[in-house]
Order: C-alpha cells, then sequence, then structure tokens
C-alpha cells in the first residue's frame, strides 16, 4: 500500500498555463508538506498543514495556491505558470517530525 | 538562524569500503536531526533519527549516525558499503514548529 501519493509523476506543460498536483496520505497523519526540488537537488519547503490549516507558508510566489480538503489530502494549485517554475515537487506528511515523502511530481515547462 | 551543512557535495566510495558524510548544524537549542535517502527517480526515505538519549543512533541498511554536541555535527556512517547505496543523501534539521531545513545534499557514487 502506498503511504504518500501524489499524481500524475510527469507534467508537460506550457507557460502561462495553471495546473494541479495532487497528494494523497493513507497513514493518519495530522501534518502535509509540499517541498520543491530543484534541479541541482536542493529541496526547500514551500507549505505545511496541519488540521488542515497552513501553518507553514515560506516566501512562495502566491501564483502557488495549497489547497487541503481534508487531513489526507493536500493539492497544489499553480497559475501562470513559468519557466522557474520546473523542478519536482514532493509532497510529506508526518505526525510529529518523522516526515514521509511521496514519489514526487516532476513538472517541465516549456 | 537554523540552518544545516553537508560540506561534500559529492562522495566517490569502492564497494565494500567503509563511509561517512558529514553534517553540521546550527541551531540555538535541542536539535531535532534526521539522514534521509534519495534514490534515483525516487522520493525521501528515512535513515535515522535523533532526537535525544544515546548520541549513536542506528538506522536502516545498516547506517548509524552520531550525534556531537561539542561539533554541531551529525555524521552518517556505514561499515561497509553496497553497490544499491548510491544514492543522494540529505541532512534534516527540525524545530518544534514544526520547519523543517534540509541540506544540500551529498551525491554517494559507489565503485564497482
Amino acid at each position: 500500500d502506498t503511504a504518500v501519493s501524489q499524481t500524475p509523476k510527469y507534467l508537460v506543460t506550457q507557460m502561462g498555463n495553471d495546473k494541479s498536483i495532487k497528494c494523497e496520505q493513507n497513514l493518519g497523519h495530522d501534518t502535509m508538506y509540499w517541498y520543491k526540488q530543484d534541479s541541482k537537488k536542493f529541496l526547500k519547503i514551500m507549505f505545511s498543514y496541519n488540521n488542515k490549516e497552513l501553518i507553514i507558508n515560506e516566501t512562495v510566489p502566491n501564483r502557488f495556491s495549497p489547497k487541503s480538503p481534508d487531513k489526507a489530502h493536500l493539492n497544489l494549485h499553480i497559475n501562470s505558470l513559468e519557466l522557474g517554475d520546473s523542478a519536482v515537487y514532493f509532497c510529506a506528511s508526518s505526525r510529529g517530525l518523522e516526515q514521509y515523502f511521496g514519489p514526487g511530481t516532476r513538472l517541465t515547462v516549456t | 538562524a537554523q540552518s544545516v551543512t553537508q560540506p561534500d557535495i559529492h562522495i566517490t566510495v569502492s564497494e565494500g569500503a567503509s563511509l561517512e558524510l558529514r553534517c553540521n548544524y546550527s541551531y540555538g537549542a535541542t536539535p531535532y536531526l534526521f539522514w534521509y535517502v534519495q534514490s534515483p527517480g525516487q522520493g525521501l526515505q528515512l535513515l535515522l533519527k535523533y532526537f535525544s538519549g544515546d548520541t549513536l543512533v542506528q538506522g536502516i541498511k545498516g547506517f548509524e549516525a552520531e550525534f556531537k554536541r561539542s561539533q554541531s555535527s551529525f555524521n552518517l556512517r556505514k561499515p561497509s558499503v553496497h553497490w544499491s547505496d548510491a544514492a543522494e543523501y540529505f541532512c534534516a534539521f527540525n524545530t518544534n514548529a514544526g520547519k523543517s531545513t534540509f541540506g544540500d545534499g551529498t551525491t554517494l557514487t559507489v565503485k564497482p
């Protein structure tokens, strides 16, 4: 059984488009995260939700909007995609401090 | 400000040799420290963690790490590396506020 799943795994789109990435966890965790990993593999936290409430919002363009319909889901919507948004986006969940990561979504903006 | 530094961008070891990956942190209070591994095309998997207590912690896949407060370090070790250990390794730091800070990673290459 997949603990943290993301869809899609790959996403290729053109500049200016709007796209969403979905994340689901079946671990019963209270906290979920979105991370961005760039081409140099640097990993940076973007958002964190606890019980559907936003608790961490790093310096991220407001084109990025997370939505948590329930504790098990945290989706990431991106408006007006730019070339610099190309990266691998990881969802993670935790109860406490130990995080479990999804397999990642590779976003390519052309 | 809290930070995590992994001084080695890339390390190459021969299969069967020992391995040590360095991690240094900067934080004014008790740190919560982690090591994650990322295989090519995969997400991150937790290897081990340190919260308190015994400063030598054991993890999965034969890895261990030692917390040294005096050196602000949490180095990862393995006595004998296998070819399947080739991956990206991340040291991470967490606070009670739940915010994680990751090091820039160390790429491990294993020579046959």
